[in-house]
């Protein structure tokens, strides 16, 4: 069974700091897609990370994937307010199934 | 096309009582997907279609769940004999299947609270 762990789940930090938020994921797998979702909203697509090595940038966004080690990564340069929202990685099977498994979630605060 | 729209958005019912959720999804888009969501978790897949061909089904989708895509355009979605933990959020997604890549878009959801 695929599994997918976030860390942290919960990062709060101040306006102008960098961080990372990291994605495991249990089995080997094509694809991995990172989500924003505000609360009590939708969830809005940020990256597809299609292979070994991708690296993606939006903004003060950078999501990167190393599928040897099974891991993607989501940085966040000098954060603002507006970046305050859960951040969800997900991964899609390497078989032919399209089902999206997600992370719990990092909820991401950044105060002013 | 203004996205993947879902109705309705919020529905209160009582345990034992059947609902039923819809969702358009983007016009072109010949997959359709329905996810649960519980407060402070990620979404867990449920069932997916591809046109009107019903593809794959979670564990999860009890007896209680049956989902159609009649016509591969529109999905509903419908829970027979609400139980309490079937409370969550209801999201759609759609996408236009492509091997190279594929990203789902989500609808606002239905909110579901069963009393």
């Amino acid at each position: 069974e695929l599994k997918v762990e976030q860390n942290p789940l919960f990062l709060s930090m101040q306006e102008g700091k960098n961080y990372t938020i990291y994605c495991n994921y249990s089995t080997t797998s094509d694809r991995l897609y990172w989500y924003r979702q505000d609360p009590g909203k939708s969830l809005e697509s940020l990256f597809v990370l299609l292979s070994n090595g991708a690296v993606k940038q939006e903004g003060r966004l950078m999501a990167s994937l190393d599928t040897k080690a099974r891991l993607s990564t989501l940085h966040i340069t000098a954060a603002v307010h507006d970046l305050s929202a859960t951040y969800f990685c997900a991964v899609e099977r390497e078989t032919s199934g399209s089902r999206l498994t997600f992370g719990e979630g990092t909820q991401l605060t950044v105060n002013p | 096309d203004t996205g993947v729209s879902q109705n309705p958005r919020h529905k209160i019912t009582k345990r034992g009582q059947n609902v039923t959720f819809r969702c358009d999804p983007i016009s072109e888009h010949n997959r359709l997907y329905w996810y649960r969501q519980t407060l402070g978790q990620g979404p867990e897949f449920l069932t997916y279609f591809q046109n009107e061909a019903q593809l794959e089904k979670s564990r999860l989708l009890s007896d209680r769940f049956s989902a159609e895509r009649p016509k591969g355009s529109f999905s509903t979605l419908e829970i027979q004999r609400t139980e309490q933990g079937d409370s969550a959020m209801y999201l759609c997604a759609s996408s236009w299947w492509d091997p190279a890549a594929e990203t789902q878009y989500f609808g606002p959801g239905t909110r579901l609270l069963v009393l």
